[in-house]
């Protein structure tokens, strides 16, 4: 089973600027097979990223994936309101798929 | 894409419920779908997994024998039958859409196990 830590735990950031958020596999995984979600409280997960850089339908393209082997990274840039949420990284090469604990992306 | 949920409630210990989700907007039978649940305040946690034709079913292994996942394409409607359950079981469960990545999310069905 691949775990994945997501670093930090919360990140308080400022509308406007970047906002980097990272996750750590426990072993080396294909690029195909990382994705990164967006949940807002109250509502169900949003895939926003797949294959760990392409953006799903609706992806704004100041948000980017990057990664390879055991390091993942989710960039936001130019930080709007509608960002702040928790982001979860996620693996899903084959069960069970795995998600990371989330980063909340807190206005500063 | 529109998954629609329905079932969850309040349970005790050891009961059982059933989980639908009703699909349209694709062809249901193409696709495979997952089951993926949120304890309250916690990260998210796949739970099983099924394929188009349903030959194929794949358990989260915390749940094995005690879940049962299953579709009928003729009705465009998933399931989980949820059984013997615990307060680890607590939590908000989604179904989702596989298209070679987990694509589109149900609103989510609430199960509480408590005395």
């Amino acid at each position: 089973e691949i775990v994945l830590t997501q670093s930090p735990g919360t990140v308080s950031v400022s509308p406007g600027e970047r906002a980097i958020l990272s996750c750590r596999a426990s072993q080396s995984v294909d690029l195909s097979h990382v994705a990164w979600f967006q949940q807002k409280p109250g509502q169900a997960p949003r895939l926003l990223i797949y294959a760990t850089s392409t953006r799903a339908a609706g992806t704004p393209d100041r948000i980017s994936g990057s990664g390879s082997g055991t390091d993942f990274t989710l960039t936001i840039s130019r930080l709007e309101p509608e960002d702040f949420a928790v982001y979860y990284c996620q693996h899903y090469g084959g069960s069970p798929y795995t998600f990371g604990q989330g980063t909340k992306l807190d206005i500063k | 894409v529109q998954l629609l949920q329905s079932g969850g409630g309040m349970v005790q210990p050891g009961g059982s419920l059933r989980l639908s989700c009703e699909a349209s907007g694709f062809s249901f039978s193409n696709f495979a779908m997952s089951w993926v649940r949120q304890a309250p305040g916690k990260s998210l946690e796949w739970v099983a997994a099924i394929t188009g034709s349903a030959g194929t079913t794949y358990y989260l292994d915390s749940v094995k024998g005690r879940f049962n996942i299953s579709r009928d394409n003729s009705k465009n409607t998933l399931y989980l039958q949820v059984a013997s359950l615990r307060a680890e079981d607590t939590g908000t469960y989604y179904c989702v859409r596989w298209n070679q990545k987990f694509e589109n999310w149900g609103q989510g069905s609430l199960i509480t196990v408590s005395p």
